[in-house]
């Protein structure tokens, strides 16, 4: 079966602090990506990569980075953690493009 | 003009009758689309994608695309309390890159 597991499903961090949020699919797809989730702003892209060392970015990249070191893990990371980032965070990976299998989110809040 | 537009509901419809969720998008080169479920506190799971002109159907699911419209719909068919959820529309455009830009969902109540 299909699995994206994403490794918090609830963090709390202070406002300054990095924060990482990681991602493992078990299905060998070459694209992944990560999203978050805002009531009235629906899903929006932060950041993706289609292979590894590769990455791309979203509709909404700014303060934020990704990593991809090897093809099955894909790692957001807030580098300085802002009372606006506190949202949903929902990674995806797909084999053939717009087929997205989501992993369960990570509710993050900054306080 | 938002990418992607979907009424955000809440769209109520009595158990057994048809649900109608329409999407419209506003870039032309859109290419594929596609419908996702979204249950209160879950994540998307895909239900639905069209690629061409016309319908789709899949079980009580049907997809209607008209590009020259720039519209997607989907009908969901003798509705079931089950199929109470936020439903996501999505379209990708292959020329950029195969980003996938998501609508802000119509909320559906499937009332027994």
């Amino acid at each position: 079966d299909v699995k994206v597991t994403q490794s918090s499903r609830y963090l709390v961090k202070r406002t300054g602090e990095k924060v990482f949020l990681e991602c493992v699919q078990d299905m060998d797809h070459e694209n992944m990506f990560w999203y978050r989730q805002d009531p009235g702003l629906g899903l929006r892209l932060i950041y993706f990569s289609y292979d590894v060392k590769m990455k791309e970015k979203g509709d909404i990249p700014e303060g934020y980075s990704v990593s991809r070191e090897k093809k099955e893990r894909f790692s957001l990371i807030l580098e300085s953690a802002s009372t606006n980032q506190t949202s949903m965070y929902l990674c995806a990976s797909s084999l053939k493009p717009g087929e997205l299998f989501f992993g369960e989110g990570s509710r993050l809040t900054v306080l | 003009q938002k990418e992607v537009e979907q009424n955000s509901g809440p769209l109520s419809v009595p158990e057994g009758a048809i649900a109608s969720l329409n999407c419209t998008y506003s870039d032309r080169g859109s290419q594929s689309f596609f419908w996702y479920r979204q249950y209160s506190g879950k994540s998307p799971e895909l239900i639905m994608f069209i690629y061409s002109n016309g319908d789709k159907e899949d079980g009580r699911f049907t997809a209607q695309l008209n590009k020259a419209s720039q519209y997607v719909s989907l009908l969901i068919r003798d509705s079931q309390p089950s199929d109470s959820a936020t439903y996501l529309c999505a379209v990708n455009i292959w020329a950029a890159g195969n980003k996938l830009t998501f609508g802000g969902g119509t909320r559906v109540l499937v009332k027994p």
